[in-house]
């Protein structure tokens, strides 16, 4: 079955205490994205990913890292947690068309929680 | 700079009844455009999406959209609606050669009720 998984689904920790939130695709897309949700903000994109080893920051990049050693793995790490951080995530996979971002499979998100 | 509106945020509605959700975008580019739908505690999934050709769009669900691209607009619009369309709807936008950067409106939270 083609999906996007992510775990853990719901994390609460404590203000700076490093943490990665995984997320992993079957569907060889090239293309990979990370969102947080916001109540009245809906979605922003954090950073993406065209490919292996190319990565690209979103709209609110700071305070999250990703990398893109696999091209079905596109973990998301907080160096640092602050309770600002606190959101609903969602990792995204896509294929590419040759000028842009095609459809975009989701994760069924993380819900996480910084005290 | 690119934008995503999404002029409702809220659009109760009556079951059986017609509904329109409003989605204007601002871009000095050319665009792919998206309709996504959250249902209560889950993930997004595609409703419809536009990349070229007939500017009417059919999607999943009975749902439609129509691209207007001098009104820079793609609403999305049901003839009539379910309880179980209750749920988040996000317009999205993609744009033409410059890489991965996708941007989504606020959403716009539907209510059918009975």
């Amino acid at each position: 079955e083609a999906q996007v998984t992510q775990n853990p689904r719901y994390l609460i920790t404590v203000t700076g205490k490093k943490l990665t939130v995984t997320c992993s695709q079957n569907m060889n897309h090239e293309y990979m994205s990370w969102y947080r949700q916001d109540p009245g903000l809906g979605l922003r994109q954090i950073y993406y990913s065209m490919n292996v080893e190319v990565t690209d920051k979103g709209d609110v990049p700071e305070g999250y890292k990703v990398s893109r050693k696999e091209k079905r793995n596109f973990p998301l790490i907080l160096e640092s947690p602050s309770p600002n951080q606190t959101s609903l995530y969602f990792c995204a996979s896509s294929s590419l068309r040759l000028a842009g971002v095609e459809e975009q499979y989701f994760g069924p998100g993380t819900r996480l929680t910084v005290t | 700079a690119q934008s995503v509106t999404q002029l409702d945020s809220q659009v109760p509605v009556f079951e059986e009844a017609p509904v329109e959700l409003r989605c204007n975008y601002s871009s000095s580019v050319s665009v792919y455009l998206f309709w996504y739908v959250q249902y209560p505690n889950q993930g997004l999934q595609l409703l419809l999406k536009y990349l070229s050709g007939s500017t009417l769009v059919k999607g999943i669900n009975g749902f439609e959209a129509e691209f207007n691209k001098s009104q820079t607009s793609f609403h999305l619009r049901k003839p009539s609606v379910h309880i179980s369309d209750t749920a988040e709807y996000f317009c999205a936008v993609s744009l033409y050669n410059q890489g991965g950067k996708l941007i989504f409106g606020q959403g716009t939270e539907l209510s059918v009720k009975p």
